[in-house]
């Protein structure tokens, strides 16, 4: 089955920095990747997805880039906030907009440091 | 708004004893799914209903029983939960033919 490996699981930056976590993935027939934010005590959120027949997605600060070639892909935060602060995670999986079976990486803490 | 509920979001109980978390969603979605999530394991999916009636395991469905007699209502039961199956879980739900999934605020399980 597919396996997705997330780096790093805590990250530390200063406001306004950059923040970029890394996703690779082992299932080469994957073609949806979508990001969810979890703040505490809620449930994960979706906040940006891409298609494998896209390399690149974005939406405001917030960025998504595909390589299938090395099967990774990416999250990027620009210009970071305090509300940026939670855990992420990655997730892969075969959409065939039948079982979505998402497979998540472990998380990321992302810290904002004021 | 719209939501997925899940009842009750706190629990500690005692191992073997039966319960069930409930989960409702709001959005007219076919598609339900538990899921638990554990730390430096990320979110695993429990059970999935792809519409009324139609339920098959994910990746950790063991110790777990799931139901789904009516659209918008997705339970999971735990028959005798042991401390293994201490964990947060998540209700989702997504629209046919839809990406997002949404997610549950959560509920906190412990077996002791």
């Amino acid at each position: 089955g597919e396996n997705v490996e997330q780096h790093p699981s805590t990250l530390s930056v200063q406001e306004g920095d950059s923040a970029v976590i890394k996703c690779t993935y082992s299932d080469s027939a994957s073609n949806y990747f979508p990001w969810y934010k979890q703040e505490l005590g809620k449930g994960p959120q979706l906040i940006i997805d891409i298609r494998s027949n896209v390399g690149e997605k974005k939406d405001q600060r917030i960025a998504v880039t595909l390589n299938k070639t090395a099967k990774h892909f990416s999250l990027h935060i620009t210009e970071t906030q305090p509300e940026d602060s939670a855990v992420y995670f990655c997730a892969a999986s075969i959409s065939n907009f039948g079982n979505e079976k998402l497979t998540f990486g472990t998380g990321t803490r992302l810290t904002i440091i004021p | 708004e719209a939501q997925v509920t899940q009842n009750p979001r706190y629990l500690i109980t005692v191992t073997g004893k039966k319960l069930t978390v409930t989960c409702s969603q709001n959005m007219n979605h076919e598609y339900m799914s538990w899921y638990r999530q554990d730390p430096g394991l990320g979110l695993r999916q429990i059970y999935y209903s792809m519409n009324v009636e139609v339920t098959d395991k994910g990746d950790v469905p063991e110790g777990y029983k799931v139901s789904r007699k009516e659209k918008r209502n997705f339970p999971l039961i735990l028959e005798s939960p042991s401390p293994n199956q201490t964990s947060l879980y998540f209700c989702a739900s997504r629209g046919e033919g839809g990406n997002t999934i949404y997610f549950g605020e959560g509920s906190w399980l412990t077996v002791v």
